[in-house]
């Protein structure tokens, strides 16, 4: 597998808290993107971080990406019940075949 | 503009029956992909295409799963025989070889329950 953590793992948060997901590799790539799933929805990127960014901020979003240790993090700041999803870190494999993560649960109640 | 639509939404199959799931890509995408999702795990690769080309159908099981894009638009994925280990959602996406190509816009996908 090319990821560390296999299992899907669940967050449940109170609205406003800020919340960190985060994610390793095992192989080598030159991009990771984040994906959020609302339910019964397909995947939507949200963010594209490449190897030479080390942070990338979108609105409420940070992503970090560290090549040494081959792993991502999301953070989002002051999270909605909006924000209430399934949250997916995924590379590029050879050509662009991407390559998701368990993903992490995410439950932002009010 | 539209996004990428499948149907059908849901299908509910008794084990050797077949299916078709049929996916429409966002106008102008000529690369199309199709990825099994099994209940709490991510996405998984099946196959994608260049326009009406195969580039990688490595991860499609070949003695009962097919799928074609023969006018580089549209495309069909089917299962022959399903099994009940095929329950999953399927999902379809496509991106811009030109553009971004990195960001592939997803379907709502379809459930299938084989029973």
């Amino acid at each position: 597998s090319q990821w560390g953590e296999e299992n899907l793992q669940a967050l449940s948060i109170q609205e406003g808290e800020d919340v960190t997901m985060n994610c390793s590799y095992k192989t080598y790539t030159t991009v990771v993107q984040w994906y959020r799933q609302k339910s019964g929805k397909g995947p939507a990127q949200l963010i594209l971080i490449r190897s030479n960014e080390r942070e990338k901020r979108s609105g409420r979003l940070r992503a970090t990406l560290d090549t040494s240790s081959q792993s991502s993090s999301l953070s989002i700041t002051g999270t909605l019940a909006t924000d209430t999803a399934v949250y997916f870190c995924a590379t590029t494999s050879s050509g662009q075949k991407l390559v998701f993560g368990q993903g992490t649960i995410l439950k932002v109640y009010l | 503009e539209a996004g990428v639509t499948q149907s059908p939404r849901y299908a509910v199959l008794q084990e050797g029956q077949a299916v078709s799931f049929w996916c429409d890509p966002i106008s102008g995408h000529d690369t199309l992909y199709w990825y099994q999702q099994p209940r709490d795990q991510g996405p998984q690769l099946l196959v994608y295409f260049r326009d009406e080309a195969v580039i990688d159908n490595s991860q499609l099981p070949s003695d009962r799963f097919s799928a074609v894009r023969p006018k580089g638009t549209n495309s069909t994925l089917k299962i022959q025989s399903a099994k009940q280990g095929d329950t999953a959602t399927y999902l379809c996406a496509s991106s811009f070889a030109g553009g971004n190509q990195d960001t592939q816009y997803f379907g709502p996908g379809t459930r299938l329950l084989v029973l």
